[in-house]
């Protein structure tokens, strides 16, 4: 069955720190790649996606290639903010049904 | 446009009781997906909705079922509450399934006592 393995958390950082949170995937087929992001008290927001091999998705700063050769979808930031402050959610789908595996999630805290 | 929205937000059931839990989702979307959210399991897929029809379903026991509406609306019901059902109730809509980008509601935070 397909899953998807995050690095343990929490991870704290200093404001303006590079960020990468790891995740590696289990998948039949060729997966669909995404990161969500929850924000305290909210629903998941979509993050970014990549939807074929060597696909960069990319969007307010965050960066994630998806890498077939290795299975991994990491997430790099080159500079976070207090604002980036979240559980972040690496999740996969595959075939035509809209079903996400999901990750366990990591929590990063930005200090200022 | 109006995002997904789910009512209640909280609710406090005492175990053996029933709960429904209600999804209304983006304007001209047509399906809706399912999903438990514990700090123990992570998020869970339970089941997903398309014009009325159950399309996918999760590993998760009869006592969660659901059903959707013909203005895709949709509502999941757990029966016979457990302590372990005790968890945060997400619901995302898409226009049509499959990898089209699921859009999450806030959440309903069910407590079970």
């Amino acid at each position: 069955g397909n899953s998807v393995t995050q690095m343990e958390g929490p991870v704290t950082l200093s404001e303006e720190a590079f960020l990468t949170i790891n995740c590696t995937y289990t998948a039949t087929g060729y997966p669909s790649l995404f990161w969500y992001v929850q924000y305290p008290g909210e629903g998941l927001q979509l993050l970014l996606k990549a939807t074929k091999a060597d696909d960069k998705g990319s969007n307010k700063g965050f960066e994630a290639t998806y890498r077939k050769e290795t299975t991994s979808f990491h997430l790099e930031k080159g500079s976070v903010q207090v604002s980036d402050s979240a559980v972040y959610f690496c999740a996969l789908s595959t075939g035509a049904n809209s079903k996400l595996t999901f990750g366990k999630g990591i929590t990063l805290s930005v200090r200022p | 446009k109006a995002g997904v929205t789910q009512t209640p937000r909280y609710l406090i059931k005492t175990r053996g009781q029933q709960v429904t839990l209600s999804c209304s989702p983006i304007s001209g979307h047509r399906s809706v997906s399912w999903y438990q959210q514990t700090p123990g399991q992570g998020l869970q897929f339970l089941f997903e909705y398309f014009s009325e029809t159950q399309r996918n379903k999760g590993n998760f026991p009869g006592r969660f079922s659901g059903r959707q509406f013909s203005n895709s609306r949709s509502e999941m019901n757990v029966s016979t509450l457990e302590l372990g059902d005790s968890a945060l109730y997400l619901c995302a809509s898409t226009l049509t399934g499959g990898l089209s980008e699921q859009y999450f509601g806030p959440g309903t935070r069910l407590t079970v006592t």
